[in-house]
């Protein structure tokens, strides 16, 4: 079945740091690839998305790019802000009729002032 | 209005009792799902249904059976809880079809003592 693995947390950093998660993934076919982020207390929402290789999702000043040839989706942001704290979630969405998507663990960021 | 609901966003009991989680949809989407996220944030599907009718279950223990009644509503409910049931579950819906994204609801809270 599709697995996600996305880089170990916690990851904690300044103000206007650069920021990389890293996400691999096994999925059957051709995926959907999404990134999920959850704010304290809440549910998760959709941050981006991209639906074929070489595209890329972007939103709030976060991107990444689907890699079909290396299976990755990192999440990047040039400058985090301390309101970017929260739990990161890549998914490959796949299944057909079946579709679902499968999350892995979440990387926590903390981005302190 | 609130396009995912759950009830209740808090649950506490006891060991071996009885218990039901509702969630309810107004976006109009033909499919519907609950995630399980243990205390260290991985969320894992449990069950999906595509208007009414059950297209995932993700061999979870048969202690839970999801109902749903119609296609704005998924209800699970959890026969003689355990410890190990303790976690945050997550309603989520998404529109038919591959490529979309999920819509969830806020959690809820389930406390087994």
């Amino acid at each position: 079945g599709d697995s996600v693995t996305q880089m170990e947390g916690p990851v904690t950093l300044s103000e206007e740091a650069f920021l990389t998660i890293n996400c691999t993934y096994t999925a059957t076919g051709y995926p959907s690839l999404f990134w999920y982020v959850q704010y304290p207390g809440e549910g998760l929402q959709l941050l981006l998305k991209a639906t074929k290789a070489d595209d890329k999702g972007s939103n709030k000043g976060f991107e990444a790019t689907y890699r079909k040839e290396t299976t990755s989706f990192h999440l990047e942001k040039g400058s985090v802000q301390v309101s970017d704290s929260a739990v990161y979630f890549c998914a490959p969405g796949s299944g057909g009729s079946n579709y679902k998507l499968t999350f892995g663990k979440g990387t926590l960021l903390t981005v302190n002032p | 209005d609130t396009a995912v609901s759950q009830t209740p966003k808090y649950l506490v009991t006891q060991m071996g009792n009885d218990k039901s989680i509702k969630c309810e949809q107004n976006l109009g989407h033909d499919t519907m799902y609950w995630y399980k996220q243990d205390s260290k944030k991985f969320l894992k599907i449990m069950f999906s249904y595509n208007n009414k009718e059950l297209i995932i279950n993700e061999t979870v223990p048969n202690r839970f059976s999801p109902k749903s009644p119609d296609k704005a509503h998924l209800n699970l409910h959890i026969n003689s809880l355990e410890l190990g049931d303790s976690a945050v579950y997550f309603c989520a819906s998404s529109p038919l079809g591959v490529g979309e994204k999920l819509f969830f609801g806020s959690g809820t809270q389930l406390s087994v003592l």
